[in-house]
């Protein structure tokens, strides 16, 4: 298994350009999420998907759409990319499915480095 | 979801053993206490997690008091490869999206 895989690994953006991060995972899992990490700081929720089909916010959604067409792939969209985006990205996985028995360990990509100049 | 407190950077000596507490005043009935570790440059890895009690596993032991305001991370005899930024999260299962800034341990030889 690959695990989580995101791409690309670095980007460099102009203000108001859009882009799409890619985010995949093969181990079937129903749990997605998106995370922005900047210099120094924690990790904070920008989306979340429970299954294909079901999207939610998390704590910082402003400037970021996501879909979930299908288990495998999460794609995070800017939309006008502002500086204030400038950020390493990182997508995870988990499988939990709600009963006691599943855990819900979060597997996280390599990351994506992004620049908005 | 319960805010979590750590130390902000806590150094150690390879081969010692490192308590790092996590205070979770506000834990709900159902929520439960999760730690992940991160090196640099790559994304969070699981750890431990548990609901009560003693949780030990081949990386860490997790103590956590009867009143589960807090909890306590223990890594046994670390080494330089240890060195990372250390999260404790708390939350229900399923919604343990809050990492704070985690705490910076420094593994010196």
């Amino acid at each position: 298994n690959a695990g989580v895989t995101q791409t690309p690994k670095f980007q460099v953006l102009k203000t108001g350009q859009s882009m799409t991060l890619q985010c995949a995972q093969d181990m079937n899992h129903e749990y997605m999420s998106w995370y922005r990490q900047d210099p120094g700081m924690g990790l904070r929720l920008i989306h979340y998907s429970v299954g294909a089909g079901i999207t939610d916010q998390g704590e910082v959604p402003n400037g970021y759409n996501v879909s979930r067409s299908t288990t495998e792939d999460f794609p995070l969209r800017l939309l006008s990319a502002a500086p204030s985006q400038t950020s390493v990205y990182f997508c995870a996985s988990s499988n939990f499915r709600g009963s006691l028995g599943s855990t819900d360990t979060q597997y996280f990509g390599p990351g994506t480095r992004l620049t908005v100049l | 979801l319960a805010k979590t407190t750590q130390p902000i950077s806590m150094d150690s000596y390879e081969g010692q053993e490192v308590n790092i507490t996590c205070s979770h005043n506000n834990i709900a009935t159902n929520d439960y206490i999760t730690w992940y570790q991160q090196f640099p440059s790559q994304g969070p890895r699981f750890i431990i997690q548990g609901y009560k009690t003693k949780v030990t596993n081949e990386v860490a032991s997790l103590f956590i008091p009867a009143d589960r305001k807090s909890s306590t991370l223990s890594l046994p005899r670390v080494s330089l490869s240890d060195t990372a930024v250390y999260y404790c999260l708390v939350g229900p299962r399923g919604q343990n999206f809050v990492f704070g800034p985690g705490t910076r341990l420094s593994v010196l030889p």
